[in-house]
């Protein structure tokens, strides 16, 4: 079986502009989340979606926005970027909304602001 | 205001060895905390996990400790081996499996064969 895809694996971007990254969760799972991991720290919970809604936000800025589409794929926006973006981005799939299985990660999006 | 404490924040160890890994924790909603591993360029995987309600789970060469008056929870890896060189991160979340997860900072341990 497939596990959590995200793509693109690697993202280059400058100060000001936009980026789009997309997760497909593994078959099945119904519910999304968005970390970000800045290098040598722990992810940061960004949003939880859940049946194309949100269920959960972190601590970021409005410039982070997301969604869910009906085949529980989604996607992760960042307007504005800013350097301090500069991180791996996670998406972690769920069968519900609180699954005592878990998430499971995928391998993320690295995304570089110059 | 980090929710998670992890310590230490690299370790060695020798093949064969046991390696442990310390978390501590504020707040008393947490009732759900993993332990994941992350490989280099990957995302993190489900090591194990526990529950408030049981004091020690153990899945194969892995063991969680668990101190709920001192808010403390442990790792533990028996027989340490040279694969399991990685990054740990416990987590802890205010429901169980929920999605919402406080991760500690990870701790890269090193197996020495």
């Amino acid at each position: 079986d497939a596990g959590v895809t995200q793509s693109p694996t690697h993202l280059i971007k400058t100060r000001g502009q936009h980026v789009t990254l997309r997760c497909s969760p593994i078959s099945g799972h119904k519910s999304v989340s968005w970390y970000q991991q800045v290098l040598g720290q722990g992810p940061q919970f960004i949003f939880q979606y859940y049946e194309k809604e949100e269920r959960g936000r972190g601590n970021f800025p409005d410039r982070f926005s997301a969604r869910q589409f009906p085949n529980y794929s989604s996607e992760l926006n960042v307007n504005a970027l800013l350097l301090g973006d500069s991180a791996l981005y996670l998406c972690a799939s769920s069968l519900g909304l609180a699954s005592p299985k878990g998430q499971f990660f995928g391998p993320g999006t690295r995304l570089t602001v110059l | 205001q980090q929710q998670v404490k992890q310590s230490p924040q690299s370790l060695i160890v020798q093949k064969g060895g046991i390696s442990i890994i310390n978390c501590a924790y504020e707040n008393t909603a947490f009732d759900y905390f993993p332990w994941y591993q992350q490989f280099p360029g990957k995302g993190p995987a489900l090591l194990i996990a526990i529950r408030p309600d049981v004091s020690e789970k153990k899945e194969g060469r892995f063991t969680i400790s668990f101190n709920k008056s001192a808010k403390q929870f442990s790792l533990h890896i028996m027989d340490s081996q040279p694969g399991d060189s990685a990054t740990y991160f416990c987590a802890a979340s205010t429901k169980t499996g929920a999605n919402n997860l406080f991760f500690g900072t990870g701790t890269r341990l090193t197996v020495i064969p």
